[in-house]
């Protein structure tokens, strides 16, 4: 079975633009979460979609929105971008929402805002 | 806020030793998860341990949880330059699928 997959891998933007990035969890997944990773505030929980509804955010302005489509597909989306927007984002996927279930990660996109 | 505090932040150790993190929650919890990262990719899930669990294994791999005194520790026994890498535990958030994450154990296992 084909793990989780994130597009791009690479990202670099400039400070107010906007960037979307996409995530298509394991096949039968329908939860995906979306964390952030600097090297400063460690990792950090985004949001979670689950059959197409957004169920918990987290504390993060509200530049920072996503989306699930019906095939549990997600994107996230950044809109004018700040130096420290800059991190490793990562989706992770489990079959169910809640915190009894195994999360399994993608390999992340590694934006750099400049 | 980190709900879970890994210890040490780093470790170094020879091939074939045995590594062991530890790490520390506040609240009530109903399972602590371990991920594993390599040089900033994504996370791989180690091992689940359930709040009526004391102990796990996987492969190399020992876990062990202590509700009462809110900690868990991960040992890897006869370590590989391959396990080098950060270790996270993970602690359920406050609602829905969202893990708290410690600040992660960078192990170094040289050859």
């Amino acid at each position: 079975k084909a793990g989780v997959t994130q597009t791009p891998r690479y990202l670099i933007k400039t400070r107010g633009q906007q960037v979307t990035l996409s995530c298509s969890p394991i096949s039968g997944h329908r939860s995906v979460s979306w964390y952030q990773q600097t090297p400063g505030q460690g990792l950090q929980f985004l949001f979670e979609y689950f059959s197409e509804t957004q169920r918990n955010k987290g504390n993060f302005p509200g530049r920072f929105s996503g989306r699930q489509f019906s095939n549990s597909r997600s994107e996230m989306n950044v809109s004018t971008l700040e130096l420290g927007d800059s991190a490793l984002y990562l989706c992770a996927s489990s079959l169910w929402p809640g915190t009894q279930e195994t999360q399994y990660f993608g390999p992340g996109t590694r934006l750099l805002v400049l | 806020s980190q709900q879970g505090e890994e210890d040490p932040q780093a470790l170094s150790i020879q091939e074939g030793e045995n590594a062991t993190m530890n790490c520390s929650y506040k609240t009530s919890i109903n399972n602590l998860q371990w991920y594993r990262q390599n040089s900033g990719r994504g996370l791989v899930h180690l091992i689940l341990i359930r709040s009526n669990e004391r102990e796990k294994h996987s492969g190399r791999l020992r876990v062990t949880l202590d509700t009462s005194k809110k900690s868990s520790s991960l040992l890897i026994t006869a370590s590989r330059a391959a396990d080098t890498a950060s270790y996270f535990c993970a602690t359920p958030g406050d609602a829905g699928n969202m893990l708290t994450f410690g600040g992660g154990t960078r192990l170094m296992v040289k050859p």
